[in-house]
């Protein structure tokens, strides 16, 4: 079974704290994203990597910024924490195969920014 | 970019009823249409998915429907059990491109 682990399930932090969120799957996938939930708004896509060292922003990646030094492994970073940023934040992970897009998921990461 | 939009935001159905919800989606390249299933505090897991090339796909009680022509698709639930009270995610995205866009999410109830 695929494995995908975050490191933390909930993390209170303050306004203007640097705040590391950490992704690691450990079923060699290619694909590794990062998405934040918010109620009535879905899953909204904030970066995404198809290899170590590269990154793609999504469609909300204002804020945050990503690193990928290993293949394994996905962060997510918060530059400067804002309230507007508190939020469940969701990894994924998937093959890089046409056939097999099934994207797995992390169990979320519960943040709030005070 | 692709736009996903899922109705309705809430569901509520009868035990053993069938519940249907439906995307529309804005750019018609797009291919590959999975669902994903949440249910409470747990993360969201694949429960099928349908390829452009298909215009229907049935897994026991669950199938979807596609219709490339208007951009739609659906999925159905049928004979609903209380385990199937969740929500659920629809998604788009290109053939050959693992970003997906996703729908804003229906919240089912199945009341016994």
């Amino acid at each position: 079974d695929v494995k995908v682990t975050q490191s933390s399930r909930y993390l209170v932090k303050r306004t203007g704290e640097k705040v590391f969120l950490e992704c690691v799957q450990d079923m060699d996938h290619e694909n590794m994203f990062w998405y934040r939930q918010d109620p009535g708004l879905g899953l909204r896509l904030i970066y995404f990597s198809y290899d170590v060292k590269m990154k793609e922003k999504g469609d909300i990646p204002e804020g945050y910024s990503v690193s990928r030094e290993k293949k394994e492994r996905f962060s997510l970073i918060l530059e400067s924490a804002s309230t507007n940023q508190t939020s469940m934040y969701l990894c994924a992970s998937s093959l890089l195969d046409t056939n097999q897009e099934t994207q797995y998921f992390g169990p979320g990461t519960r943040l709030l920014v005070l | 970019g692709e736009n996903v939009e899922q109705h309705p935001s809430t569901l509520s159905v009868q035990e053993g009823d069938s519940a249907v919800i439906k995307c529309t989606y804005s750019d018609s390249a797009s291919n590959y249409f999975p669902w994903y299933k949440q249910e409470l505090g747990k993360r969201p897991q694949l429960i099928i998915d349908i390829r452009s090339n298909v215009g229907e796909k049935k897994d026991q009680r669950i199938a979807v429907t596609l219709n490339k022509t208007a951009k739609h698709f659906s999925l159905h639930i049928t004979e609903t059990q209380p385990e199937d009270s969740a929500v659920y995610f629809c998604a788009a995205s290109l053939f050959g491109n693992e970003k997906l866009t996703f729908g804003t999410g229906t919240r089912l109830t199945i009341i016994p």
